[in-house]
């Protein structure tokens, strides 16, 4: 059964660094997104993208982060600057049409120390 | 503001019993509905999706609809030891662009 992958499975970081979370969403899929969740805490939604544009974004997406489809395969999650609170596991989804249910990655366990 | 509100449980259960799992909306522009499972530190993964009223069965789910009360709900039959783990509810608003918003989740226990 076809798979989003996520790399790294964990990744740790100081305080004011950048990380960059690496997605490979379903080839035949269309539509790509970030959720996070904070641990104990519900699934956030942070970012849509279509058609190499973000389509919506949250409140929580602000200036710090940024998404980029560099290439036919992956699918990128950038935040300049981490905070303590950024802490969460961040999962990368896709899906092939609108409305459809998503398929979910098994996530990024972001710490930042 | 787009709310999905479930009870956090937990919800126990005796093995072979069927587990309800209810969940109220607050848009009422609502259109799509998901349940999700997930395992403790895994992703979650879906388990149904309904889009109009009334119920749909999938195995030994069944997901029910009442737009009119902003309810979604999910029965599991026959429930097994497995089937422990958090359920979520999920709703989007428009189209496939949209983010999905979540509630809390159900814990569910299912009792050998």
């Amino acid at each position: 059964e076809p798979e989003v992958t996520q790399t790294p499975s964990h990744q740790v970081t100081q305080m004011g660094q950048e990380v960059i979370l690496r997605c490979v969403p379903i080839s035949n899929h269309l539509y790509f997104y970030w959720y996070r969740q904070i641990l104990g805490q519900k699934v956030e939604f942070l970012v849509s993208f279509y058609n190499n544009e973000i389509s919506e974004k949250s409140e929580i997406f602000d200036d710090q982060f940024s998404v980029e489809r560099p290439d036919g395969s992956n699918f990128t999650l950038k935040i300049r600057s981490t905070k303590l609170e950024d802490s969460a596991m961040y999962f990368c989804a896709s899906s092939i049409g609108q409305g459809v249910g998503y398929t979910f990655g098994s996530g990024t366990r972001l710490t930042v120390v | 503001q787009k709310e999905v509100e479930q009870n956090s449980g937990p919800l126990s259960v005796p093995e072979g019993a069927i587990a309800s799992l209810n969940c109220t909306y607050s848009d009422r522009g609502s259109q799509s509905f998901f349940w999700y499972r997930q395992y403790s530190g895994k992703s979650p993964e879906l388990i149904m999706s309904i889009y109009s009223n009334g119920d749909k069965e999938d195995g030994r789910f069944t997901a029910q609809l009442n737009k009119a009360s902003q309810y979604v709900s999910l029965l599991i039959r026959d429930s097994q030891p497995s089937d422990s783990a958090t359920y979520l509810c999920a709703v989007l608003l428009g189209g496939g662009a949209d983010g999905l918003t979540f509630g809390k989740g159900t814990h569910l226990i299912i009792q050998p």
